[in-house]
């Protein structure tokens, strides 16, 4: 059974902080992504990784960084955080093809002040 | 520009009948489409899946349908129960590659309930 796991479920930080959001996959899944989902705009994906220490853009990765130095590990970080990055994060793995299903894990809900 | 829109933003439906939840896109580049059921607090789970080879694609309950020259899909679910109500969002992948993998493109999200 996949799991894939959040460091945190709920995270409050403030205006310019330096903020990690950490995942971790069970499975030896190739493909890990990072999606944010926000209020009447669904879930939308702001990286991905196909490999150890490769990374694509996704839609909207403006104000985010990742890092992969492991297979099972692909963390998110936001430089600066900002108020309008106030939204529920989700992290997802997939094998290798990247066309089958994604499992998500069960989101963390950050909150900038 | 949205490539994938669900334009229901929710949808009543009573215990037993049919649930259709519909869904549309704009890229001729997606190949591959899947829904996904999402509880309150819970990470998105995948409920079933279909190539854009096929026109149909069935798993119990589930049948997604797919009509390509329209750029429409739609989820059957039949009969629906109570632990169906959720939100319920479509995605697609074939927009964009990166070493073989594909991040999915989600619509909104559609809300299903159903009332007993």
């Amino acid at each position: 059974d996949v799991k894939v796991t959040q460091s945190s479920r709920y995270l409050v930080k403030r205006t310019g902080e330096k903020v990690f959001l950490e995942c971790v996959q069970d499975m030896d899944h190739e493909n890990m992504f990072w999606y944010r989902q926000d209020p009447g705009l669904g879930l939308r994906l702001i990286y991905f990784s196909y490999d150890v220490k490769m990374k694509e853009k996704g839609d909207i990765p403006e104000g985010y960084s990742v890092s992969r130095e492991k297979k099972e590990r692909f963390s998110l970080i936001l430089e600066s955080a900002s108020t309008n990055q106030t939204s529920m994060y989700l992290c997802a793995s997939s094998p290798t093809s990247g066309r089958n299903e994604q499992f998500f894990g069960p989101g963390t809900r950050l909150t900038v002040l | 520009d949205q490539q994938v829109k669900q334009n229901s933003p929710s949808l009543s439906v009573q215990e037993g009948r049919i649930s259709i939840l519909n869904c549309d896109y704009t890229n001729s580049m997606f190949d591959y489409f899947l829904w996904y059921k999402k509880y309150p607090a819970e990470g998105p789970t995948f409920l079933i899946s279909i190539s854009s080879i096929k026109d149909k694609n069935e798993d119990g309950r589930f049948t997604v349908f797919l009509n390509k020259s329209a750029k429409h899909l739609s989820l059957h679910i039949v009969p629906s129960q109570p632990g169906d109500s959720a939100v319920y969002f479509c995605a697609a992948s074939g927009g964009r590659s990166g070493g073989g993998a594909d991040g999915l493109t989600f619509g909104k999200g559609t809300h299903l309930i159903i009332q007993p």
